[in-house]
């Protein structure tokens, strides 16, 4: 089973500020990665595919990067509406499907 | 508008069997592939398995085989996940989502959720 590791467990931050999270696989999942965002008492919203494509509607201050085992979502300047919790997800071995752990983006 | 809608609700002894529901609209049903995710009580993401409408072709993570049921009835765009005898440790909230394939396999609808709750 691939297992995908997200840090920091928690990033504290400010609006304006630039995010940056990491999800690091324990092997090569190629460019086959999502990346999802959840706010409190909602489903997650999907945000990025094939690891730099975003997803329709999701503004231009999110982007991902990556390939391999290393990934990158970036948000380039917060907005109060971006503190959320973010998942990135894989399917290299479909159809086995696995999440990462999340990391929980707070207002500083 | 494309959308899933999942039944409401539940509340269940250990050992009750139960039966919940995602229903498509908007989209060929049949088309896409449609999974189950589990969320426990403030924990993350975990995948539980997926089903293809169009020929009922049906795929388990392996911590969830043998544990739940999925399946599709085509004919009303309708997914369910069952449990025949449920657990306390089955206290989640369970979303259905839609599969898109592309280079990923990425879940791009997602439903409001079924919280489904097992105490005695």
């Amino acid at each position: 089973e691939i297992v995908l590791t997200q840090s920091p467990a928690t990033l504290s931050l400010s609006p304006g500020e630039r995010a940056t999270l990491s999800c690091r696989a324990s092997q090569s999942v190629s460019s086959y990665l999502a990346w999802y965002q959840q706010k409190p008492g909602q489903a997650p919203r999907l945000l990025i595919y094939d690891a730099s494509n975003r997803a329709t509607g999701i503004p231009a201050r999110f982007s991902g990067s990556g390939s391999g085992t290393d990934f990158t979502l970036t948000i380039s300047s917060l907005e109060p509406e971006d503190f959320a919790v973010y998942y990135c997800q894989q399917r290299s071995n479909w159809p086995l499907i696995t999440f990462g752990q999340g990391t929980r983006l707070e207002i500083k | 508008e494309v959308q899933l809608v999942q039944s409401g609700a539940e509340v269940k002894k250990p050992g009750e069997s139960l039966k919940i529901s995602c229903k498509g609209s908007g989209y060929s049903f049949t088309s896409y592939w449609i999974g189950w995710v589990r969320q426990m009580p403030g924990k993350g993401l975990e995948w539980m398995g997926i089903i293809y409408p169009g020929d009922s072709d049906t795929r388990y993570s392996p911590s969830f085989q043998g544990q739940v049921t999925i399946s599709a009835d085509k004919s009303i765009s309708t997914a369910y996940l069952q449990w025949s005898s449920l657990k306390a440790s089955d206290t989640a909230m369970y979303y259905c989502v839609r599969a898109v394939e592309m280079a990923t396999v990425f879940f791009d609808i997602w439903g409001q959720g079924t919280m489904v709750t097992v105490s005695s």
